[in-house]
């Protein structure tokens, strides 16, 4: 599984457009990246997955450079109801290690009024 | 449908005791997964199963066992219970055939050991 680097923390105000970035220099041709999201006592949530370019959801866009070395998650005019965890994956759903996910530390997202 | 269940909600143990946590998941999920997540941490994957009969470790699998004996059901087992093991427990589950790494997860389970 691909390694994957992701700030901390970030903070922002409501409205905003937030972005945060992933770097996975070492992904391989068959991952996926996929972005998760977690609030205060909660699972984690599945937001968005994607391979190359962007793919848009209701809930964020996903943003990959042609070299698929990054990822930048952008969560449109943000609301305090978005501060949660962030978390990015890299693998290859479908293949055999796609039974072992491992999530890393994530980014703590603070949205303020 | 439920999705995935956990049970129970919370728990206090006392050092040495054991105690079962169930998870279950009505969606015919094959891969099931143990995780736990510190305050202020990330989840780490304790044990998971890629079907009835199998379960293999994760990161943290020390201290805890696992059995899957129904596709349907993941237990989790702590056979002495330490303060370190203080955490959160989650339960996940996803389809082997699924194209998106979407794992489902339960509430949690919050247990502390004094």
């Amino acid at each position: 599984l691909a390694k994957t680097t992701q700030p901390i923390s970030m903070d922002s105000y409501e409205g905003q457009e937030v972005n945060i970035t992933c770097s996975h220099n070492n992904i391989a041709t068959n991952d996926y990246i996929t972005w998760y999201q977690q609030f205060p006592s909660q699972g984690p949530r599945f937001i968005i997955q994607g391979y190359k370019t962007k793919v848009t959801n209701e809930v964020a866009s996903l943003f990959i450079p042609a070299d698929r070395k990054s990822s930048t998650l952008s969560l449109p005019r943000v609301s305090l109801s978005d501060t949660a965890v962030y978390y990015c994956l890299v693998g290859a759903p479908i293949y055999s290690s796609a039974s072992k996910i491992i999530f890393g530390s994530g980014t703590r997202l603070s949205i303020r009024p | 449908n439920a999705g995935v269940t956990q049970t129970p909600k919370f728990r206090v143990l006392k050092t040495g005791q054991s105690m079962t946590l169930l998870c279950a998941q009505d969606m015919n999920h094959e891969y099931m997964y143990w995780y736990r997540q510190d305050p202020g941490m990330g989840l780490r994957l304790i044990h998971y199963s890629v079907g009835e009969g199998t379960t293999a470790k994760g990161e943290v699998p020390d201290g805890y066992n696992v059995s899957r004996l129904k596709k349907q059901n993941f237990l989790l087992g702590l056979e002495s219970a330490a303060p370190s093991q203080t955490s959160v427990y989650f339960c996940a589950s996803k389809s082997r055939l699924a194209e998106t790494y979407e794992q489902y997860f339960g509430p949690g389970t919050r247990l502390t050991v004094t």
